[in-house]
């Protein structure tokens, strides 16, 4: 079925470096893309977002960056710190619109 | 806290039995959402609602049903369980029928033993 395909990988990096989450997704169509992170016990909390007419978006400490032409998104995390310890999902709309389509997370694991 | 409430937490049942699982949205948005999440298929979408009709369906199994009341609360109806029903059911909510940022509960843990 449908899919944004993310494998569930653990990256795990020291405290204080930057982190890099990939995503590789399925639509072409889509044209709205979101990372969220989800926090054991926790719903997926929004992170950042990027429409498909950029190919980049930065936030505080965050960063997203789109390749349409490989289909192809990621998340830069800087300055990684242990509160950012989660599971991070990426999820693609399509201009049909409604339901987000899930990729299956990257759990990031910052060590002290 | 995104605003978006559920009710109850945990839920423990037995199969075969049906139980329904609650939403509040963020104050405002029209539209809700519902989600499954198991350890071996993500998160899945299951269906939209908009002012209270459906908008949109995912794979949602004949024996869950869900509906959006006038005051914008949803209710998920989940019947006839079965062990693989259980999972983490998260809602979520936006402003619009296709608004793209949608902003989750915390969500319900449903044990079917």
């Amino acid at each position: 079925g449908e899919s944004v395909g993310l494998h569930l990988p653990t990256l795990s990096v020291q405290e204080g470096d930057n982190s890099i989450i990939n995503c590789a997704y399925s639509n072409s169509a889509s044209d709205y893309f979101i990372w969220y992170k989800q926090e054991s016990g926790k719903g997926p909390q929004f992170i950042i977002d990027i429409r498909s007419n950029m190919d980049k978006r930065q936030g505080q400490r965050v960063t997203v960056l789109l390749n349409k032409t490989v289909k192809h998104l990621s998340l830069q995390i800087a300055a990684t710190q242990p509160g950012d310890s989660a599971v991070y999902f990426c999820a693609e709309n399509t201009p049909q619109g409604g339901k987000l389509i899930f990729g299956q997370g990257t759990e990031l694991s910052v060590k002290p | 806290d995104s605003g978006v409430t559920q009710t109850p937490k945990h839920l423990i049942t037995a199969t075969g039995q049906r139980v329904t699982l609650r939403c509040s949205p963020r104050s405002g948005d029209l539209s809700v959402y519902w989600y499954q999440q198991s350890l071996d298929q993500g998160l899945q979408f299951l269906i939209q609602y908009y002012n209270g009709e459906e908008r949109a369906k995912g794979n949602i199994l004949e024996r869950f049903s869900a509906q959006q009341f006038p005051d914008l609360h949803s209710e998920l109806n989940l019947s006839s369980l079965e062990l693989g029903d259980s999972a983490l059911y998260f809602c979520a909510s936006s402003v619009e029928q296709r608004s793209d940022t949608q902003y989750f509960g915390p969500g319900t843990r449903l044990t079917v033993l």
